[in-house]
């Protein structure tokens, strides 16, 4: 039982590159969300999932796109990275009562 | 607008003592509350969670209270370790799709 995994850990892009994050869960949840953390302001929620096939917009979506083609699988896209968007990605799955959110181990992106 | 308060932002104690950190919430119709640890350049461990009509939970040297009237919640770590020392992240819950964060307290406990 993995959990909440991140692909990659780790990620340099030059500005207008695109790119693919990937979070997979194995606890059947049917939440899903993404998230940046940035110093000082704590995480914000980019896109979330309330099962397979949906998507909706959180705090910060602009510039994101999302897919969650699989209920264990959710995809966080950036189409032309910009160096705003240098951050700390996670992704957390939740499950029924009592909402409790799990996290991945994080993807640390930089945009030059 | 709903905001989540940890203070303090940074606390530097030694080994051994009682400790409280502290989370405050402008919006009590709340559905739950998280208490996270997180170490630095890793992901958030859930420590512990209070629902809604609970007062607080307990694990192990952990003990979390909630107070939604007033709007805050504490997390009390007995007999503190260096093995405690992580950022402490309070989130508080509003529906399936709003669980806000507050900025941490950073806490470092010395030998």
């Amino acid at each position: 039982n993995a959990g909440v995994t991140q692909t990659p850990k780790f990620r340099v892009l030059k500005t207008g590159q695109s790119m693919t994050l990937l979070c997979a869960q194995d606890m059947n949840h049917e939440y899903m969300y993404w998230y940046r953390q940035d110093p000082g302001m704590g995480l914000r929620l980019i896109h979330y999932s309330v099962g397979e096939g949906t998507t909706a917009k959180g705090e910060v979506p602009d510039g994101y796109n999302v897919s969650r083609l699989k209920k264990q699988n959710f995809l966080l896209g950036l189409e032309s990275a910009a160096p705003s968007q240098t951050s700390v990605y996670f992704c957390a799955s939740m499950g029924d009562s009592p909402y409790e959110q799990y996290f991945g181990p994080g993807t640390r992106l930089t945009v030059t | 607008k709903q905001e989540v308060t940890q203070i303090p932002a940074a606390l530097s104690v030694p080994e051994g003592e009682n400790l409280v950190l502290n989370c405050s919430f402008t919006d009590s119709a709340i559905y739950n509350l998280q208490w996270f640890r997180q170490d630095p350049g890793k992901g958030l461990t859930s420590l512990l969670l209070i629902q809604s009509s609970q007062r607080e939970q307990t694990s192990g040297r952990l003990n979390a209270s909630l107070d939604k009237s007033s709007g805050r919640s504490t997390l009390y770590i007995a007999a503190s370790q260096p093995g405690d020392s992580a950022t402490y992240l309070c989130a508080v819950g509003y529906n399936t799709d709003k669980l806000i964060f507050g900025t941490g307290t950073r806490l470092q406990v010395f030998p």
